[in-house]
């Protein structure tokens, strides 16, 4: 298994540029994120999805939007990208545990390092 | 709003030696998490602390978690240069399906 993945590794745009980034996982896990992390400031939520086909705004939601219409692929889009989206972004996976919603833990893809001039 | 700090921030500390790193949070939670990130890595699992007392140990590296306190500690015993990344906490969220992170605690072990 190759776990989460995420493509590219690296990316630089210019102000104003768009892209996607793409997450795939292939251990049939329900829940998907995107999280963002910046010197000092831990990892902060972007965007969730909790199954194919829905998504929810996290702590950042501003200045990106994701899709997930495949249960194993969850994409996060940047329409216009600025400075202030330079960062390092992560992708996590996890499974539900028992009848509610509480998942045991994420697992981590290797990252995408985004650098906006 | 769910709110997650560790303390310390930075550690440096000489091989040998014994540390603590805290975690403390603000809202109810049965649940906590342990991960590791090496320099330019990605986030790797260490522990998944399921309920009040739970403790779990791997090498030099004990987690322990007290619900009634809101605190995990993550316990450094004789500390060896391998052990240099740095370590972050997350709680999981009231919805469930989510996980909030401290600001992790970057430790360097020196000679």
């Amino acid at each position: 298994n190759a776990g989460v993945t995420q493509t590219p590794k690296f990316r630089v745009l210019k102000t104003g540029q768009s892209m996607t980034l793409l997450c795939a996982q292939d251990m049939n896990h329900e829940y998907m994120y995107w999280y963002r992390q910046d010197p000092g400031m831990g990892l902060r939520l972007i965007h969730y999805s909790v199954g194919e086909g829905t998504t929810a705004k996290g702590e950042v939601p501003d200045g990106y939007n994701v899709s997930r219409l495949k249960k194993q692929n969850f994409l996060l889009g940047l329409e216009s990208a600025a400075p202030s989206q330079t960062s390092v972004y992560f992708c996590a996976s996890s499974y539900r545990v028992g009848q509610g919603f509480n998942i045991y833990e994420q697992y981590f893809g290797p990252g995408t390092r985004l650098t906006v001039t | 709003e769910l709110k997650v700090e560790q303390n310390p921030l930075f550690l440096s500390m000489q091989e040998g030696k014994n540390y603590t790193i805290y975690c403390n949070y603000s809202t109810t939670s049965d649940r906590l998490y342990w991960y590791r990130q090496d320099p330019g890595k990605s986030l790797e699992s260490l522990f998944v602390l399921l309920s009040n007392g739970a403790v779990k140990q791997e090498g030099r590296l004990m987690a322990s978690l007290d619900t009634k306190a809101r605190l995990s500690t993550l316990h450094i015993t004789a500390a060896v240069h391998d052990l240099s990344a740095t370590y972050f906490c997350a709680v999981l969220s009231n919805s469930g399906y989510a996980l909030n992170f401290g600001k992790g605690t970057s430790l360097l072990v020196t000679p």
